[in-house]
């Protein structure tokens, strides 16, 4: 079965610093691939999303990711981080071959901004 | 255009107790998905539908029953809630690769 892994529940970054974060998934075969951001008591918002072509991606709210095959990675990065980036991000895989379009998510990164 | 809608926003049960949360999406979406959310879990699917009339099961499946007997609507069911079914649940739909999610029901059974 295909799994997600993120790396490191928690971050805390400085306001102005870049955000980092890791994305790993178990697959042979190449999934589509998204991040999506969680505000406090709200629903989830589709940041960027991966599916063919280059493999940069660059999404809403300054981030962007680089799928790496040879890797299996989609890491979520943004050169300065902002108050408003304070969120929890989602990374999550679907295979276009299975029925029903169905995501498998990471656990979870929650991302704190210092000022 | 609301895109997806859940109701209510927040529940209490007790043990033993049953309720359907509701669903409803105005975007003619054809694939719809209830999911759970814990701590450090990220979200499981616990069933989603292909279509109207379709239903089938996701990784968490047990304990819960789920009907889509009009396009717009999804319904999850609980019939005899337990603690372990405290959760915040989302639902979401899609027409391809973008599912669209709805504010989430917050569900603590006592």
């Amino acid at each position: 079965a295909q799994s997600v892994t993120q790396l490191g529940s928690h971050v805390s970054v400085s306001e102005g610093a870049l955000v980092l974060l890791r994305c790993n998934y178990s697959s042979s075969v190449p999934p589509y691939l998204f991040w999506y951001v969680q505000y406090p008591n709200q629903g989830l918002q589709l940041l960027l999303k991966y599916t063919t072509g280059a493999t940069l991606v660059k999404g809403i709210n300054g981030f962007e990711a680089e799928f790496k095959k040879s890797e299996t990675s989609f890491h979520l990065t943004k050169p300065s981080a902002h108050m408003s980036d304070a969120a929890e991000y989602f990374c999550a895989v679907s295979y276009p071959q299975a029925a029903g379009n169905k995501l498998t998510f990471g656990g979870g990164t929650r991302v704190l901004v210092k000022p | 255009n609301a895109g997806v809608t859940q109701t209510p926003k927040f529940r209490v049960l007790k043990t033993g107790q049953s309720m359907t949360l509701l669903c409803a999406q105005d975007m003619n979406h054809e694939y719809m998905y209830w999911y759970r959310q814990d701590p450090g879990m990220g979200l499981r699917l616990i069933h989603y539908s292909v279509g109207e009339g379709t239903t089938a099961k996701g990784e968490v499946p047990d304990g819960y029953n789920v009907s889509r007997l009009k396009k717009q609507n999804f319904l999850l069911g609980l019939e005899s809630a337990a603690p372990s079914q405290t959760s915040v649940y989302f639902c979401a739909s899609s027409r391809f690769e973008e599912q669209y999610f709805g504010p989430g029901t917050r569900l603590t059974v006592t």
